[in-house]
């Protein structure tokens, strides 16, 4: 089966605790996204990745850090300055994404608590 | 950041029903517009990509249609169901990166 996995779906951190998030894909796509969301508010964008061993950051990047080593993977770690990390974390991954009609695929996200 | 804002926030209709909403975006420098749907405890799953002027799109009872010089997107879902039942997000490609805006939740009732 070809896919996004993000694991865990429920991650319970202390306050002050780097955390890092999985997201691994086998659809062979060149480019990977982080996204967060908070209640009421659209998807917003923390890093991406157009190809490995690049990336660059969103709107919202801030307190987090990625890496693209591999094709297939591009984990996201919440640092202990990003100020309000509670949330929900989508990744996703498109085949390139310069092209106009490049359809984004969703993994199932990761519901991150800080206590 | 761009602005991208869909309206309404929430949509309650019975089955059967014909419903629209809205997305709108920056008019200038429009790249293409993305529509995913979005159901509960499921990933987001593309829906359309629209890039001209004028498109429209079709699948099944959904369509959207695109108006770039104005900056906006119409989603219509003909005779409801409720299994479409879920948020609809519109996103703006800005080249290389999405926009969205914070979705339409519609809820069918049988």
């Amino acid at each position: 089966d070809g896919g996004i996995t993000q694991s865990p779906k429920y991650l319970f951190r202390k306050e002050g605790q780097n955390v890092t998030l999985s997201c691994e894909q086998n659809l062979n796509h060149d480019a990977m996204y982080w996204y967060r969301q908070d209640p009421g508010q659209g998807l917003r964008l923390i890093y991406y990745s157009q190809i490995v061993n690049d990336f660059q950051k969103g709107d919202i990047a801030e307190g987090y850090s990625v890496s693209r080593e591999k094709k297939e993977s591009f984990p996201l770690t919440v640092t202990s300055a990003q100020k309000n990390p509670t949330a929900f974390y989508l990744c996703a991954s498109s085949i390139d994404s310069r092209l106009s009609t490049d359809t984004q695929y969703f993994g199932p996200g990761t519901r991150l608590t800080v206590l | 950041i761009l602005n991208v804002e869909q309206s309404p926030q929430s949509l309650h209709v019975q089955e059967g029903d014909s419903t629209n909403f809205t997305c709108s975006f920056p008019s200038s420098n429009f790249y293409a517009l993305h529509w995913y749907r979005w159901e509960t405890a499921k990933s987001p799953e593309a829906l359309f990509v629209m890039t001209l002027n004028g498109d429209e799109k079709k699948k099944g009872r959904i369509s959207a249609t695109l108006n770039t010089k104005e900056g906006y997107s119409y989603l219509y879902i003909k005779g409801s169901q409720p299994e479409d039942s879920a948020t609809y997000l519109c996103a703006f490609k800005d080249f290389n990166k999405f926009y969205f805006g914070s979705g339409t939740k519609l809820n069918v009732k049988p």
